[in-house]
């Protein structure tokens, strides 16, 4: 069956060290996967898109990679800040429409 | 700003009563809207795909007559709980793509809150 999944567990960290989230998928072949920050009570805000043919992209104190061999994004914040405390979700399309599926999320929680 | 807005924003109702949540595009034209229900602590379930002028396509186990969805304009979709009962309360969630194509990135409304007593 097909799964993405993300550690369901919170990550803790000290504030100005990097965080790093995992997304693995399996029974998947997505085109470009996608990285999400949500906010208790909001919608996903998007953050970073990346393509299968792309390895890393970065965005500010952002970067991601994606291992179609590993089937494995990897979502790192560096310098990061209290205010990075939030849940992030990997979603990927499975086809070349905008359906996507998402992930269950990994809060993180940067600590002062 | 918010691209997408949702209205409203949270709802308490009796079981039995319908609840219409509404879903704009602010400032972009969305053929496509999609929504999502999303219980606490859990990731975001794929409803359906709200088409512009034509009839949605729901996900495999959503009731089409539990979660009437009507995109009657280019800037406004909408989703109806009809009966709602408890175990429909939940976040309800919608989405655009802010221009066409493929694989494009989503941006969400705020979400409706709908608490069935």
């Amino acid at each position: 069956s097909q799964k993405i999944e993300q550690n369901s567990e919170a990550l803790n960290i000290q504030e100005g060290k990097t965080a790093t989230l995992t997304c693995n998928y399996t029974n998947y072949s997505p085109a470009y996967l996608q990285w999400y920050r949500q906010d208790p009570g909001r919608g996903p805000v998007f953050l970073l898109l990346i393509r299968e043919n792309e390895k890393e992209k970065r965005k500010e104190r952002l970067k991601v990679t994606f291992d179609t061999t590993l089937k494995q994004s990897l979502f790192h914040i560096t310098a990061s800040q209290p205010a990075d405390s939030a849940t992030y979700l990997c979603a990927l399309n499975n086809n070349a429409g905008n359906m996507l599926t998402f992930g269950g999320g990994t809060r993180l929680m940067v600590k002062p | 700003g918010a691209v997408v807005s949702q209205h409203p924003s949270w709802v308490i109702c009796k079981s039995g009563t319908s609840v219409k949540i509404e879903c704009r595009s602010l400032d972009f034209q969305a053929t496509t809207m999609f929504w999502y229900r999303q219980f606490p602590k859990q990731s975001l379930m794929l409803m359906a795909t709200s088409n512009e002028g034509s009839k949605a396509t729901y996900e495999q186990g959503v009731e089409k007559d539990k979660f009437l969805i009507n995109h009657a304009s280019l800037t406004l979709s909408t989703l109806t709980v009809t009966s709602a009962h408890p175990e429909d309360s939940s976040f309800y969630i919608c989405s655009a793509p802010l221009t066409t194509g493929g694989n494009q990135p989503q941006h969400f409304g705020d979400g409706t809150r709908l608490s069935i007593l």
